[in-house]
């Protein structure tokens, strides 16, 4: 499986951009990039996801790197409750039939403070 | 109420007992998976469940076996538990078909097991 390297640790104030990176050089043609995030004594829980095309959605945006080797989660406006582990995950698209597994591989994460 | 709920949410035990975890859901997902997270790192997954009668192992299966009881119920057995199953425990949920069935992964609160 591709992997992904992700700073330890990052720190932000509150009301201020946050850009977590991530770099998966080894990235395949077919991987999505998934970003899920961790808040305290919680199951982890899905922010976004993309293949080639930036994205955005309400929690988050995605910006992907045209060669895909990196990426970066955005978050616009960084709260207290955006405290958490973030972890960037490779995921192997689904085959033609529907059948393939696509699972989640978890690294350790980066974990974000926020500064009130 | 929560959609993917896991029982007990705190477990201590002793070296030899037989251990179940219990994972239900509401979501109507068809797929299930088990992970188990120990600290510092993030979650490695143990075994999954396409539907009732489709299971698999994940990569660290080994010590643990699952029963999927129905659509919405999935439980983590641990046959003899050793202390260095000691570790937080979860389950999720995902759908099987539709355009968002690679997309999320839905996660329950975690079971907290302490091996003694």
């Amino acid at each position: 499986d591709a992997k992904t390297t992700q700073p330890n640790s990052m720190e932000s104030n509150e009301e201020e951009p946050v850009h977590l990176p991530c770099n998966h050089s080894t990235i395949s043609g077919t991987d999505y990039i998934h970003w899920y995030r961790q808040l305290p004594s919680q199951g982890p829980e899905y922010v976004i996801h993309g293949l080639t095309s930036n994205v955005n959605n309400r929690m988050a945006s995605l910006a992907i790197a045209e060669d895909r080797k990196s990426s970066t989660l955005i978050l616009h406006r960084a709260t207290l409750r955006d405290a958490a582990v973030y972890y960037c995950i490779l995921r192997d698209s689904p085959n033609a039939g529907g059948t393939s597994y696509g699972k989640l591989t978890f690294g350790q994460g980066t974990i974000l403070t926020v500064h009130p | 109420d929560a959609d993917v709920t896991q029982t007990p949410r705190n477990r201590i035990t002793k070296t030899g007992k037989r251990i179940m975890l219990e994972c239900s859901q509401t979501k109507g997902h068809d797929r299930m998976y088990w992970y188990r997270q120990d600290p510092g790192l993030g979650l490695r997954l143990i075994y999954y469940s396409f539907d009732v009668k489709d299971i698999n192992k994940g990569e660290i299966s080994d010590g643990y076996s699952v029963s999927r009881q129905a659509q919405a119920k999935f439980s983590l057995s641990l046959e003899s538990a050793i202390p260095n199953q000691t570790a937080l425990y979860f389950c999720a949920t995902s759908e099987a078909t539709g355009p968002r069935r690679y997309n999320e992964q839905f996660f329950g609160p975690g079971t907290r097991l302490t091996v003694l």
